[in-house]
């Protein structure tokens, strides 16, 4: 059965620093997402990506954010300059044309000393 | 802005009783429902969904009712399992929008043999 991937399952990093978490969709979808969960709390939207640009972006996807899906499977998000609070798990999530239900990745845990 | 709701934390049940989980919205123009499951360190797993159009879904030991007038929807698991035992999202959309899912804050199910 296709599913989402997403390494690393676990990126530790300095306050500061970039980084790139990368998502592998279930390859027909055309619709992408990405979410966060901090610990404890709701799972967040971020943002949403067709046709290779963003089609809505959250509050919390503020510059330091962007996305890219730089060929034909890979889709990043991409912090610039990560602060204590961007520490949460990421959750790439795809969907096929007309369908509402959205599978989601394993995540990524983000963690920003 | 919490529109979508899931009043409680945590519910408890007895193997082979019914489990019951309850979310409330606030926003009118969701069409669309969603019920994931998530295990620890885990991304959710889609369960069942319902469209607007439709009062209940069912789909084996799971069935989702939706009650558009007091913007109420829940999820039915019948007989339970202890292998349900997990966080349960409610999740909303609209179709006019991107496709984003605002997610409820979850409940803990525990199923004890």
């Amino acid at each position: 059965e296709p599913e989402v991937t997403q390494t690393p399952s676990h990126q530790v990093t300095q306050m500061g620093q970039e980084v790139i978490l990368r998502c592998v969709p279930i390859s027909n979808h055309l619709y992408f997402y990405w979410y966060r969960q901090i610990l404890g709390q709701k799972v967040e939207f971020l943002v949403s990506f067709y046709n290779n640009e963003i089609s809505e972006k959250s509050e919390i996807f503020d510059d330091q954010f962007s996305v890219e899906r730089p060929d034909g499977s890979n889709f990043t998000l991409k912090i610039r300059s990560t602060k204590l609070e961007d520490s949460a798990m990421y959750f790439c999530a795809s969907n096929g044309l007309g369908y509402n239900e959205q599978f989601f990745g394993p995540g990524t845990r983000l963690t920003v000393l | 802005d919490q529109q979508v709701k899931q009043n409680s934390p945590s519910l408890s049940v007895q193997e082979g009783r019914i489990s019951i989980l309850n979310c409330d919205y606030t926003n009118s123009m969701f069409d669309y429902f969603l019920w994931y499951k998530k295990y620890p360190a885990e991304g959710p797993t889609f369960l069942i969904s319902i469209s607007s159009i439709k009062d209940k879904n069912e789909d084996g030991r799971f069935t989702v009712f939706l009650n558009k007038s007091a913007k109420h929807l829940s999820l039915h698991i019948v007989p339970s399992q202890p292998g349900d035992s997990a966080v349960y999202f409610c999740a909303a959309t609209a179709s006019s929008n991107t496709g984003k899912l605002i997610f409820g804050q979850g409940t803990t199910l525990q199923v004890k043999p």
